[in-house]
């Protein structure tokens, strides 16, 4: 079956402009993650869906940064004003059960590589 | 707050022998799991192995296994027979009840022909 995928894989924009990352998870998994990866670092979280709902957006850097799952499926990845530092890639992952039931495994998909000029 | 440390920024060895990856953590909670995920060129995060905290006995899969350590907070990655399709970025990393992955720096792995 298909995995997690996002798009664009590759974006570049330049600085105070608006960008969407787009991520559609596996069919059928509830609990949708966000992550950013900046070049030499391991993944930080950003926020985490269970459905529609927000459930931790503790990650969120700053109020630049926003995100929908609005029919609980994809989910949308809202960056404003970006800056040079936001450049980065932007991990997103989906797992079938929620945190604490079952074996909860994160299933990744390729990430979107998004370089600020 | 939990916390992740890879020591070893980059590892080599040879095609065919064992590596060890080290990784150590910080938590006050009890039950949490433990990761370790491969990440090629490719940027595709991939699960290697997993390990639940309330298990005494350490996880095995094919040619990876872990040294879990709970009281000394250690959860170590050993790779037999390494081949070089191995050869990518290793990240270890912790999730509690809230499920968020807290991850460590990465150890860069290349298997020498």
């Amino acid at each position: 079956g298909a995995g997690v995928s996002q798009t664009p894989s590759n974006k570049v924009t330049e600085k105070g402009k608006y960008v969407e990352l787009r991520c559609d998870p596996i069919s059928g998994h509830t609990a949708l993650y966000w992550y950013r990866q900046s070049l030499g670092q391991g993944p930080e979280f950003l926020i985490y869906f269970q459905g529609t709902g927000a459930a931790d957006d503790s990650g969120l850097p700053n109020d630049r940064f926003f995100a929908v799952r609005p029919e609980g499926s994809v989910s949308t990845l809202k960056i404003q004003r970006t800056e040079r530092g936001d450049s980065a890639v932007y991990l997103c992952a989906s797992s079938l059960t929620i945190p604490g039931q079952g074996e909860h495994e994160q299933f990744f998909g390729p990430g979107t590589r998004l370089t600020v000029l | 707050a939990q916390t992740v440390t890879q020591s070893q920024p980059e590892m080599s060895v040879q095609e065919a022998e064992t590596v060890t990856l080290s990784c150590t953590y910080d938590t006050s909670e009890s039950n949490y799991y433990l990761f370790w995920y491969k990440q090629p060129p490719s940027r595709q995060m991939i699960l290697v192995i997993r390990q639940e905290a309330y298990k005494q006995q350490n996880a095995t899969e094919n040619r990876f296994s872990v040294n879990f350590q709970k009281a000394a907070k250690s959860f170590s990655l050993k790779i037999s027979d390494s081949q070089l399709g191995d050869t990518a970025m290793y990240f270890c990393a912790f999730a509690n009840q809230g499920g968020k992955l807290i991850f460590g720096q990465g150890t860069e792995l290349s298997v020498k022909p």
